[in-house]
């Protein structure tokens, strides 16, 4: 079957860094992504790992292990403006299906 | 500017009316989809399409009918809409570039009473 598993819900504060994991189980493997969204907004794309290790943006960085079927979305120096939804999703390879976690709502404490 | 277009942004409506909820990219992108959002339950694709007279289901067709006549146009049709399909919804396009990474509409709620 497929399935993404990512926590409901985390807290930080303001100039913290957050590791948010993800964890998925699909037939098919052909990319994983994170978005960003903000309540009342549509998502944006934030990053894309399709090859094991890290890849640094910024204050964010995404790891992947195909092995493992496990991501994480690391948020260094937190801002108030990261408070939001974070949603891993996983593309399918060969129906280029896109099934999405229920998504980490994050909140950033002063 | 480069964007996905998504109208209306906010529909009421009745049980069983039918109605179209319109998706328009400007990017000339290939892939083209279609999702709805639930608490809890994430978003989930309904249909998708590979290009031009090309569409495929998702995980939740159920309901929900789309074509594409045109490269730019992607529209949601429910033909006869319950309240179970009261949802927000999303269009989104990809062109390829980092591995695909969709650019999403403004979103529609819907709501069916």
């Amino acid at each position: 079957g497929q399935n993404i598993d990512q926590p409901t819900e985390m807290t930080a504060t303001e100039g913290a860094i957050v590791q948010i994991n993800c964890t998925y189980q699909t037939s098919g493997f052909n990319g994983l992504f994170w978005y960003q969204q903000h309540a009342g907004e549509a998502p944006t794309f934030l990053s894309y790992n399709v090859l094991d290790g890290l890849e640094e943006k910024g204050r964010f960085s995404s790891f992947l292990s195909r092995s493992k079927g496990y991501s994480y979305l690391l948020l260094k120096e937190l801002q108030m403006k990261d408070s939001a939804s974070y949603l891993c999703a996983v593309r399918d390879k060969g129906t280029y299906k896109y099934i999405f976690g229920t998504g980490t709502r994050l909140k950033v404490l002063a | 500017e480069a964007q996905v277009t998504q109208n209306p942004r906010y529909l009421i409506t009745v049980t069983g009316k039918k109605l179209t909820v319109t998706c328009s990219q400007n990017m000339n992108h290939e892939y083209m989809s279609w999702y709805r959002q639930d608490p809890g339950l994430g978003l989930r694709q309904i249909y998708y399409s590979m290009n031009v007279e090309v569409t495929d289901k998702g995980d939740v067709p159920e309901g929900y009918k789309v074509s594409r006549k045109e490269k730019r146009n992607f529209p949601l049709i429910l033909e006869s809409p319950s309240p179970n399909q009261t949802s927000l919804y999303f269009c989104a396009s990809s062109g390829g570039g980092a591995g695909g990474k969709l650019f999403f509409g403004s979103g529609t709620q819907l709501s069916v009473l």
